[in-house]
């Protein structure tokens, strides 16, 4: 199974910036996938981030404010952008090397106030 | 619409004394059926995959079984260690290479010694 890495661990951000979360995998791999997770709530699909190509976002997610990198095979990025306190949660990265099983790193905890 | 709901929401043991969780789905074209464990600030851990109803999988004192309708995690003789969120989340049939997993809220099990 890969193993993933993701930076910051955590952070504290004041309301109307933004923070990118980086997420970088040992091995290349097929898919890489970025999910939140709200107290309470179930892990929810953002966006698959596709290599070479453009983001795949879920329902009620948007590009403008989450924009997804993937560089490569072994890196991709999250933007939380133009932050409010509800979006306040854990970030998740997640891959998968071609199957549906996927492997999660630890995630990034952002707290806005 | 696809739903995971995942019982009970918490569930706490005695040390040595077993029990199951149980994860039932509203799913058309189940593809697969997975369980993760999550512990406090992780990311979740992967656990097992279960493909066809009857399927059984066991890992130490974990045992995962399939239905059509729900998948049981039952957990033999539990130890402080085996307390954890415990998660279980679907992927569905829906055309092409995508691998979106929904998921269940989970399951808090405490194992007290």
């Amino acid at each position: 199974s890969a193993v993933i890495s993701q930076k910051p661990s955590r952070d504290i951000c004041q309301r109307g910036t933004s923070l990118t979360i980086q997420c970088q995998v040992d091995s290349q791999v097929t898919m890489m996938f970025w999910y939140r997770q709200q107290p309470g709530q179930s892990l929810t699909l953002i966006a698959t981030a596709n290599q070479g190509s453009e983001a795949t976002y879920e329902s009620g997610f948007v590009i403008d404010k989450f924009p997804i990198s993937r560089p490569n095979l072994t890196f991709s990025t999250l933007t939380v952008s133009n932050m409010s306190p509800e979006d306040s949660s854990i970030y998740l990265c997640s891959s998968s090397g071609g199957g549906p099983t996927q492997y999660f790193g630890p995630g990034t905890r952002l707290l806005v106030l | 619409e696809d739903q995971v709901t995942q019982s009970p929401e918490a569930l706490r043991l005695q040390e040595g004394e077993s029990s199951s969780l149980n994860c039932s789905y509203t799913v058309s074209g189940l593809r697969g059926l997975f369980w993760y464990r999550q512990d406090p600030g992780k990311g979740p851990e992967f656990l097992f995959t279960l493909y066809s109803a009857g399927e059984e999988k066991e890992k130490e004192r974990l045992k995962a079984t399939l239905t059509k309708k729900e998948s049981f995690l039952h957990i033999t003789a539990p130890k402080p260690e085996d307390s954890a969120t415990y998660l279980c989340a679907v992927h569905k049939n829906s055309g092409g290479s995508n691998y979106k997993l929904t998921f269940g809220k989970g399951t808090l099990l405490t194992v007290n010694p």
